[in-house]
């Protein structure tokens, strides 16, 4: 069965610092990634998302992830962090034969004046 | 182009009573999701339709939850009757084909809130 983890369940830094949030899936084929952003009191919204060639995944809002295979990770980072980026993240995974994308649990960004 | 719609917002009843909720997907997408996501969990799939067809239902409660997209459009999800533990955000997705495939995009509602006293 395919899974999430998010092993952070919240994250803080100062606004400016880069980020960079942890997402570990499982999947028994070639897994499909995805990041979403959810703001309060807002649905979710892709910022980005791989289904292959460049490991590196370029999104909206400034963001990236990193595909990669060997650690079973798609990292999501920023290199500078606005207060508008405070929010809910959430990692998700599926795949040729998934109907569906499974979610992990969310980090919450908690982002410092 | 406008996004995924729904009703209400907001929704705060007594255990026992039902609730409906509404959904009008981005028009021209074939696949209509409703997702729970309750306080601290990611969402999770109630039901999938395609067109005006089940998918998926595997993970919805039938004893209490139903949904319909009669006319494979829009789409109501029912509790009946509600429980404490229905307290969650109710979201509603779309996208223009089933499955998780290159380009398939699911984009969300804002979601219905719904608290049960």
């Amino acid at each position: 069965a395919q899974s999430v983890t998010q092993p952070d369940i919240h994250i803080t830094v100062s606004e400016g610092a880069s980020l960079e949030l942890r997402c570990n899936y499982s999947y028994g084929a070639t897994p499909y990634l995805f990041w979403y952003v959810q703001s309060p009191g807002q649905g979710l919204q892709l910022l980005l998302k791989y289904f292959s060639g460049d490991t590196l995944v370029q999104g909206i809002k400034g963001f990236e992830a990193e595909f990669k295979r060997s650690q079973s990770s798609f990292n999501l980072r920023k290199p500078s962090v606005h207060w508008s980026d405070a929010a809910e993240y959430f990692c998700a995974v599926g795949g040729v034969g998934s109907y569906i994308p499974t979610f992990g649990r969310g980090t919450s960004l908690i982002v410092h004046p | 182009e406008a996004g995924v719609a729904q009703s209400p917002r907001y929704k705060i009843i007594e255990k026992r009573q039902s609730v409906a909720f509404w959904c009008n997907p981005i028009s021209g997408h074939a696949t209509l999701y409703w997702y729970q996501q309750i306080l601290g969990q990611g969402p999770k799939l109630l039901i999938q339709f395609q067109n005006n067809g089940v998918v998926d239902d595997s993970q919805l409660p039938k004893d209490r939850f139903s949904a319909e997209r009669l006319k494979g459009v829009d789409s109501t999800l029912k509790i009946q009757p509600a429980k404490l533990e229905d307290s969650a955000v109710y979201l509603c997705a779309s996208s223009p084909e089933v499955g998780t495939g290159a380009g398939n995009t699911i984009y969300f509602g804002e979601g219905s809130w719904l608290t049960v006293v």
